[in-house]
């Protein structure tokens, strides 16, 4: 096993675009969870799933932001029209239940 | 409002001296303290934690200290080694909900040899 695992590393879009990222976690772990990192600042709670249940989802997940886990297994994070506040890290964690998160590298978003 | 503060966004130590990164909260529900390490281009990894019902943690060359009445909390690292120079980001979490930490902002910490 490999950890969790991001795709793409970076992505850079125009504003009003619409980008997709994808988290592999780790087999094992029933929980998956979606952090966004801003410049400067700590990692920021977006929303986390129990298998493919999404329980549980930040005030800062607007209505642009869609996040699925259709088997749970992958993850995807969807932002529609990006706006140039959406530039930041998106990272993606996998734990087997309560405490131990394993974090992956992150998906740097670039909107330009 | 932030409810996880690191203050002192670097620290610059001479190897072999101690390192202490120092962390606040506001929200005394929090019941569990983590500190996590994050080099550039990965992922933050966890370091070591601790629970509200001790005052100290201690894991090789890493502690950690928590005084709950003061809402803080301090990770010490002796001897520090080139090698520990990262950010440090200290989180929380409440018993009832450890699916959601709380981090703060960071601690740049420079080693130098």
């Amino acid at each position: 096993d490999t950890g969790v695992s991001q795709n793409p590393r970076h992505k850079i879009t125009k504003r009003g675009q619409n980008v997709t990222f994808r988290c592999d976690p780790i087999s094992e772990h029933n929980r998956l969870y979606w952090y966004r990192q801003t410049l400067g600042q700590g990692p920021e709670f977006l929303t986390y799933f129990q298998n493919e249940a999404q329980l549980e989802k930040s005030r800062l997940l607007s209505d642009r932001f869609s996040a699925e886990r259709p088997k749970g297994s992958f993850s995807t994070l969807e932002i529609q029209r990006t706006e140039q506040g959406d530039s930041a890290m998106y990272l993606c964690a996998s734990s087997p239940g309560g405490l131990g998160y394993t974090f992956g590298s992150g998906t740097r978003l670039t909107v330009v | 409002d932030q409810q996880v503060k690191q203050n002192s966004p670097s620290l610059s130590v001479q190897e072999g001296r101690i390192s202490i990164l120092n962390c606040d909260y506001t929200n005394s529900m929090f019941d569990y303290f983590l500190w996590y390490k994050k080099y550039p281009a990965e992922g933050p990894t966890f370091l070591i934690s601790i629970s509200s019902i001790k005052d100290k943690n201690e894991d090789g060359r890493f502690t950690v200290f928590l005084n709950k009445s003061a809402k803080h909390l301090s990770l010490h690292i002796v001897p520090s080694q080139p090698g520990d120079s990262a950010v440090y980001f200290c989180a929380a979490a409440r018993w009832h909900n450890f699916n959601k930490f709380y981090f703060g902002s960071g601690t740049k910490l420079n080693v130098k040899p």
